[in-house]
């Protein structure tokens, strides 16, 4: 079956500082990949996706490129900001076919906190 | 454009109570997926539905747990005789379409007590 990793958190950094967050998926077929935002006490936000491989999803300043030989997708930022802590959260959808219906599955998600 | 609208926000039941929980899919969507969040971990997959059917319920466990959207109204998830396990997060999300951007609702937060 599918599975999204993300990296553990939760993940500390300074206002300016440079941000990654790992994920790697497995999945059979040709999986879109996100990424998506929580700020506390609110739903998910989709912050960037990707549809096939090599390409680059970005977003407010986030950058995501879709690496099928290493099954990656992993999340970067040059410049954090405080307004950026947040959950994040890597998942997959696999819509182009058999029974998976779209349905997206998640990684646990990395607690993100930016200090001034 | 109002977004996808859970209610409610905040649901406490005592164990052995029955939990409903509404979504209202986006305008002009028809697809809605439910999914549940257990504290510190990510979503979880539940059930799918399209207007009047369930299309994949493999996520849903298979006792106390049901899901409608009828052809009007809200789609209801519901939650028989609760259990402290049960507390969590309930999301919903709606699509137009099975490959298309999913919405989120802001969540109803269950807590069994």
């Amino acid at each position: 079956g599918n599975s999204v990793t993300q990296m553990e958190g939760p993940v500390t950094l300074s206002e300016e500082a440079f941000l990654t967050i790992n994920c790697t998926y497995t999945a059979t077929g040709y999986p879109s990949l996100f990424w998506y935002v929580q700020y506390p006490g609110e739903g998910l936000q989709l912050l960037l996706k990707a549809t096939k491989a090599d390409d680059k999803g970005s977003n407010k300043g986030f950058e995501a490129t879709y690496r099928k030989e290493t099954t990656s997708f992993h999340l970067e930022k040059g410049s954090v900001q405080v307004s950026d802590s947040a959950v994040y959260f890597c998942a997959l959808s696999d819509a182009g076919g058999g029974t998976s219906y779209g349905k997206l599955t998640f990684g646990q998600g990395t607690i993100l906190t930016v200090h001034p | 454009n109002a977004g996808v609208m859970q209610n409610p926000r905040h649901l406490v039941r005592r164990r052995g109570q029955e939990a409903r929980l509404r979504c209202s899919p986006m305008k002009g969507h028809s697809h809605v997926y439910w999914y549940r969040q257990l504290p510190e971990e990510g979503l979880k997959f539940m059930v799918y539905l399209q207007k009047e059917n369930i299309i994949d319920e493999s996520g849903m466990p298979k006792e106390r747990f049901s899901a409608e959207f009828p052809k009007e109204g809200p789609s209801i998830l519901r939650i028989q005789q609760v259990v402290r396990g049960d507390s969590a997060a309930y999301f919903c999300a709606s699509q137009t379409g099975r490959n298309t951007e999913a919405f989120f609702g802001q969540g109803t937060r269950l807590t069994v007590v």
